[in-house]
């Protein structure tokens, strides 16, 4: 079983759509969580993080963990097409290692 | 505000041939990263250092070979280029924060081997 698993999309929703996306994990002793965001051609940035045990609000970004699930959710409201890029959550294998996992990224489109 | 700065951004080389694609941060992190990013399989880690002097393995490190020049600096080298080694190179660094680690990213070089 892979560390982290992602739906790679792509996944194409009209402006002003709920978006949802979302990993699961296999290791229960995964700490925090993070999302980031690609767009075409970029290197990826941090989009935001969240601990294990619940939810992270961030504009309209919603960060969201299930532990008992193994599941993480990212949620954008209202979105844009500028929100249009590839999201991957990233998982750090332990607070102070040097390794980290990342799923491959689900391709998001937000047409006007 | 440069951050994690990584040349050249595009690149083809023919089989065989060696390159050095070279990265630098000014961010002040310990710790630096070569990761290659393959459709549908995510960012894998070549290699990382966790401080200056130091080198380790990641998942897939072979053809690879890394420099971790000074505190800024740390370049990745095909010596002998496969085609298997076309990929997208990201360059990273991160720190410690508040008990979590943040990783930040390079804008990526994009490397065909014909």
């Amino acid at each position: 079983q892979k560390e982290v698993e992602q739906d790679p999309g792509p996944l194409s929703v009209p402006e002003g759509a709920i978006v949802s996306l979302n990993c699961t994990y296999s290791n229960s002793a995964f700490q925090y969580f993070m999302w980031y965001r690609q767009y075409s051609r970029k290197g990826p940035e941090l989009l935001m993080y969240t601990y294990s045990s619940g939810n992270k609000e961030d504009g309209r970004f919603t960060a969201q963990v299930d532990k008992s699930s193994k599941y993480i959710s990212l949620f954008i409201r209202d979105s844009q097409p500028s929100d249009s890029a590839t999201y991957l959550c990233a998982i750090p294998r332990d607070n102070y290692g040097q390794n980290f996992v990342f799923g491959p990224g689900t391709r998001l489109s937000v047409l006007p | 505000n440069a951050g994690v700065t990584q040349t050249p951004k595009f690149q083809v080389l023919k089989t065989g041939q060696s390159m050095t694609l070279q990265c630098a941060q000014d961010m002040n992190h310990n710790s630096m990263y070569w990761y290659r990013q393959d459709p549908g399989m995510g960012l894998r880690l070549i290699y990382y250092s966790a401080s200056e002097g130091t080198t380790d393995k990641g998942e897939v490190p072979n053809g690879y070979n890394v420099s971790r020049l000074n505190k800024r600096e740390f370049s990745l080298r095909l010596e002998s280029a496969a085609p298997s080694q076309t990929s997208v190179y990201f360059c990273a660094s991160s720190e410690v924060t508040g008990g979590r680690n943040t990783i930040y990213f390079g804008e990526g070089s994009w490397l065909t081997v014909v």
